[in-house]
Order: structure tokens, then C-alpha cells, then sequence
């Protein structure tokens, strides 16, 4: 059965410092990967998957078949990171697998 | 173009009362599903649809129906309410499964009491 895991709850950062968010997935087949984002009050979006291999808002995101990770990043945190951030896998039906979401807090 | 709207913003519910959550896309999107997200549980697919007249399962979907009249409506029923269900609910939509984004509604906050 597939599965995401997301170790972290909470994720409490100062600003300026780096912050890596972990996924882990279990699939059998090719996954498909995704990092959804939810600011304070905004809705749930979109905000990187992995065949993109872009770095959008500083954050990057590396599929690790071997590893099966897919752990978010960003070198130099900013205030405005703060957000739930939940990892997806997305199964060959389209329908998406959310792992239970880590809440950021970058501190100033 | 409003993209996804839910309604009601909030409701509250006493134990056996039914009710609709509303969910509407206006982008032409075939793809359109229901979560519920719980502290610590992340969301939950509820009920999906591939189009106009196609429903489905999702992993929690006890309690609840769908039906899918139109491309634009997918309305979520709660037939008998459960405290079990106080969540918050989120409706999504993508142009197809194929699509790799999904747009999501501003979400509905369900109390029963």
C-alpha cells in the first residue's frame, strides 16, 4: 500500500538558516511527488513537484528512488516560509496521498 | 473566474443531522475530489470524480456521499452526522487525473456536537 510519512509536526527555524523538511513514501509503482503549501489563511496550493526539478520560493526538492525521500529544502529561511507544508504522492488513478503535514515556524 | 468555491464557511451540527457541503469549480476541470484534514492526520481523500456522472471511493469515505451531476458540481453529503466527522473539509479539482496540479477550495469548518 502506498504511504507518505512526514516525521516532523513542527519545524521551528530562525531566519536566515537553512531548513530541510522530510518525506518518505512507499509506492510500488513510478511515483509522482509533490510539496503542497498552505499559508495562514490561504488556501492549500501547489508548490513544487519533482519532474519539474525547479526551485520555486528558494525551496528544491530531490527524489531519492533508493532512499525513497523527497525531502524539501531551502538554504536561508524567511519569515514568510512560515506554513504547513504537506509532502503528496500521486498514484497512477490521479488521486493524491498527503502525508500529515509539518508546520514551519521561522523565528526572526 | 473564481476558481473553487466551497460553502457553507462553517457549520455546526447536532449528532444525526444531515447536510450538503457545496463544492463548485468553474474552470472546466473533469477531475474533482473531497478531503478531510485532521490535527496530525494530514488530508484525507474522501470521494473522488473523473467526470460528469463517475464517482468513487477514496480511502475514508463511511458516512458520506457524493454525486456528480454537472462538471461544475460535486456536492458532499453527510447522511447521518458524527462527531467523528468534525473536520475541515477541502473540495479540489484538476483539469484531468492526468494534471498535475490540483486547486483547492478555501475549505469548510464541520463542528458536531
Amino acid at each position: 500500500a502506498q504511504r507518505v510519512t512526514q516525521p516532523e509536526k513542527l519545524l521551528s527555524v530562525f531566519k536566515g538558516a537553512p531548513v530541510e523538511l522530510k518525506c518518505n513514501y512507499s509506492y510500488s509503482g513510478s511515483p509522482e511527488l509533490f510539496w503542497y503549501v498552505q499559508y495562514s489563511r490561504q488556501r492549500l496550493q501547489l508548490l513544487l513537484r519533482h519532474i519539474s526539478r525547479e526551485s520555486i520560493k528558494g525551496f528544491t526538492a530531490d527524489l531519492n528512488k533508493g532512499e525513497t525521500s523527497f525531502h524539501l529544502k531551502k538554504p536561508f529561511a524567511q519569515e514568510e516560509d512560515s506554513a504547513m507544508y504537506y509532502c503528496a504522492l500521486r498514484d497512477s488513478w490521479g488521486k493524491l496521498q498527503f502525508g500529515a503535514g509539518t508546520q514551519v515556524v521561522v523565528t526572526p | 473566474n473564481a476558481g473553487v468555491t466551497q460553502t457553507p464557511k462553517f457549520q455546526v451540527l447536532k449528532t444525526g443531522q444531515s447536510m450538503t457541503l457545496q463544492c463548485a469549480q468553474d474552470m472546466n476541470h473533469e477531475y474533482m475530489s473531497w478531503y478531510r484534514q485532521d490535527p496530525g492526520m494530514g488530508l484525507r481523500l474522501i470521494h473522488y470524480s473523473v467526470g460528469a456522472g463517475i464517482t468513487d471511493q477514496g480511502e475514508v469515505p463511511n458516512g458520506y456521499n457524493v454525486s456528480r451531476s454537472t462538471t461544475e458540481d460535486f456536492p458532499l453529503r453527510l447522511l447521518s452526522a458524527a462527531p467523528s466527522q468534525t473536520s475541515v473539509y477541502f473540495c479540489a479539482s484538476s483539469y484531468s487525473t492526468g494534471a498535475y496540479e490540483q486547486y483547492f477550495g478555501p475549505g469548510t469548518r464541520l463542528t458536531v456536537t
